[in-house]
């Protein structure tokens, strides 16, 4: 089966523009969430939706979005990008009980020049 | 509030050298707990979970036990290999608190390089 698939794997962008990273869940996952990871440090939580809805949301500004279709793909939207938004963007799926794990994709690694 | 506090890196260890990464947790609840590892130019692979106190997960020759009293969930290998080497984190899932479906918490992560 496949795992969580991600694309762009690489994307390079500039101070200012707005980008699009979409994600795949494990067939069968009805919950995706996304984590920023800085170079050197752990994820951090940026969204968490399930079943279309969001059902969390980490200390980001409102220049990060992202929204959940009914095959359950996701897409995160980050406008007016900032030096500071370089860094690898991870998505993960569950079935959706707290209990079971989050499987991560390989991610998206974006760079703001 | 949750957070998880990671051993501070690098670790080197040589081939079959006993291995130990630190964990400890402050959460609200009952959470669980995870250690996942992070090859070079890969995402995050899960490793193991504990889900209750005093669960042991173990993979791979890995281990943690779920220690509620000292809130800790420590990682280890008796025998580590060069194929070993990569990023661990710890972390830890808030879903107890029921308005999330398990939100992580990350620790910073330990890298472990093995040498042959």
């Amino acid at each position: 089966d496949a795992g969580v698939t991600q694309s762009p794997t690489h994307l390079i962008k500039t101070r200012g523009q707005q980008v699009t990273l979409r994600c795949s869940p494990i067939s069968g996952h009805k919950s995706v969430s996304w984590y920023q990871q800085v170079l050197g440090q752990g994820p951090q939580f940026i969204f968490q939706y399930y079943e279309k809805e969001e059902r969390g949301r980490g200390n980001f500004p409102d220049r990060f979005s992202a929204r959940q279709f009914p095959n359950y793909s996701s897409e995160l939207n980050v406008n007016a990008l900032l030096l500071g938004d370089s860094a690898l963007y991870l998505c993960a799926s569950s079935v959706g009980n707290s209990n079971q794990p989050q499987h991560f994709g390989d991610g998206t690694r974006l760079s703001i020049l | 509030g949750n957070s998880v506090t990671q051993m501070e890196g690098p670790v080197t260890l040589s081939e079959e050298a006993f291995l130990t990464i630190n964990c400890t947790y402050t959460a609200t609840g009952y959470p669980s707990l995870f250690w996942y590892v992070q090859y070079p130019g890969e995402g995050l692979q899960l490793l193991l979970k504990a889900t209750k106190a005093d669960d042991k997960g173990s993979n791979k020759g890995f281990e943690a036990t779920y220690r509620k009293e000292t809130t800790s969930f420590h990682l280890e290998k008796g025998s580590v290999q060069v194929s070993d080497s990569a990023v661990y984190f710890c972390a830890l899932s808030d879903g107890n608190r029921g308005s999330t479906l398990g939100r992580l918490y990350f620790g910073r992560g330990t890298q472990l390089t093995v040498w042959p």
